[in-house]
């Protein structure tokens, strides 16, 4: 069964570094997401990905965050300049329709 | 902005004890999506609903949408030790959003 991939799972960087999270969404799906669940919280939306452009973004997702997909397949997550607060779990999903995919995590620890 | 609230935070029940887990949102749904995060693991898609007054089973598993596209609930009958991980509902809110609001979970233990 086709799924989502993600790498590194973990990633520990410091303070200030920039950081990239790739993501491989499933090969059919149009919509991309990330999302980040700080450790024993709620996951929480990020960004939402559509036809190659944001389609849309929380409050979270400052100027430090950029997303791209370079190469039609991977979808990276870019944190410019990470601070300790950036720590946590971040997820990738896809989706063909309404049903969200998720990829395994990258767990970043900011020292 | 749109809260999602999610009641309880924890439960814990012995094995073939019947759970059920609350969502209610602030504002009326387009959908809400029920999702299934074992410990460590990711969130993993259960089922949507979309319509009011929607009632979907899976199993042991019942999803309820309310009349209002406000209020969702996930009921489990009989748990097994499987069933153990924390259980999510997410809400997309109406007028084309792509966003998915998440509410806090429910961290369902199961003792055999």
């Amino acid at each position: 069964e086709p799924e989502v991939t993600q790498t590194p799972s973990h990633q520990v960087t410091q303070m200030g570094q920039e950081v990239i999270l790739r993501c491989v969404p499933i090969s059919n799906h149009l919509y991309f997401y990330w999302y980040r669940q700080i450790l024993g919280q709620k996951v929480e939306f990020l960004v939402s990905f559509y036809n190659n452009e944001i389609s849309e973004k929380s409050e979270i997702f400052d100027d430090q965050f950029s997303v791209e997909r370079p190469d039609g397949s991977n979808f990276t997550l870019k944190i410019r300049s990470t601070k300790l607060e950036d720590s946590a779990m971040y997820f990738c999903a896809s989706a063909f329709q309404e049903t969200q995919y998720f990829g395994p995590g990258t767990r970043l620890l900011v020292l | 902005g749109q809260q999602v609230m999610q009641i309880p935070q924890y439960q814990h029940v012995q094995e073939g004890e019947d759970f059920t887990t609350y969502c209610n949102s602030s504002t009326t749904l387009s959908n809400i999506q029920w999702y299934k995060q074992r410990p460590g693991g990711h969130p993993v898609f259960l089922i949507q609903l979309v319509k009011s007054g929607e009632v979907k089973k899976q199993k042991r598993l019942t999803f309820q949408f309310g009349e209002a596209k406000k209020n969702s609930s996930l009921h489990i009958t009989a748990t097994q030790t499987t069933d153990v991980g924390t259980y999510f509902c997410a809400g997309r809110t109406q007028g084309g959003s792509e966003k998915l609001v998440f509410g806090k979970g429910t961290k369902l233990t199961v003792n055999p």
